[in-house]
């Protein structure tokens, strides 16, 4: 059963970089079908999708957040990653890795990791 | 503010059916389809409904998904306690270079 774990610092700076990272256990992401997506949800609000890379490092973003997002793979330990630079507390969310396939307009997030929660405060 | 509107909250009593709505556009719900997700607070978000009207194996036929023009609308039936979780629709938008949206979720409550 294929599995996503978040990880990364809780707290972050204003105007700093955010870094996490999403293992993959139970499958691999050197796969041709699927994407690894990240999307994040601040407190009190909506879903956020961020962006998702696929194998080989073909890279889609929100155009919201498409400045700011660095999405990468390191496919030797099986994780992608996940770069948000020049943060503000607006940034302050749970964030989420999930896989989903293509087409993006007729795909789906399935499975989700449990989000881990980044605050950015001075 | 989230780009597909849902009503932030809903209920039901034990049995009871509830539907809760989601509103787009021309750009998303209205030529894509729509996705259900349902959610624990702390815990992973579990795709309910997929391809506006489909269930992934073992959500019970009590989840039932619909489409008309640029609204979607999920329906519980047979409403149990343990369905008091958020519930957030999605959408791809195909403006601009296109992207996920999602609405603001709905915290539904068994009373």
């Amino acid at each position: 059963q294929l599995q996503l774990q978040e990880s990364g610092p809780g707290l972050v700076k204003p105007s700093e970089t955010l870094s996490l990272t999403c293992t993959v256990s139970g499958g691999t992401i050197r796969s041709s079908t699927y994407y690894w997506g990240w999307v994040r949800q601040p407190p009190g609000k909506g879903l956020e999708w961020i962006g998702s890379v696929y194998y080989g490092g073909h890279s889609s973003y929100n155009p919201s957040l498409k400045s700011r997002v660095t999405l990468s793979e390191d496919t030797s330990k099986n994780q992608f990653s996940l770069k948000l630079s020049s943060v503000t507390a607006a940034d302050t969310a749970v964030y989420y890795c999930a896989r989903h396939s293509g087409p993006f307009s007729s795909s789906w997030f399935d499975p989700w990791g449990q989000g881990t929660l980044v605050t950015v405060s001075s | 503010q989230s780009v597909l509107t849902q009503p932030p909250s809903a209920s039901g009593t034990p049995g009871q059916r509830v539907t809760i709505s989601c509103s787009g556009s021309s750009s998303n719900v209205g030529i894509n389809y729509v996705y259900w997700y349902q959610h624990l607070p702390g815990t992973a978000p579990k795709l309910l409904i997929y391809r506006n009207d489909q269930r992934p194996s073992g959500v019970p036929d009590r989840f039932s998904g619909s489409k008309s023009g640029t609204s979607a609308s999920l329906a519980i039936s047979g409403l149990r306690s343990e369905d008091a979780a958020d519930y957030h629709c999605a959408a791809w938008d195909d403006s601009l270079s296109g992207f996920w949206v999602f609405g603001g979720g709905t915290k539904l409550t068994v009373l």
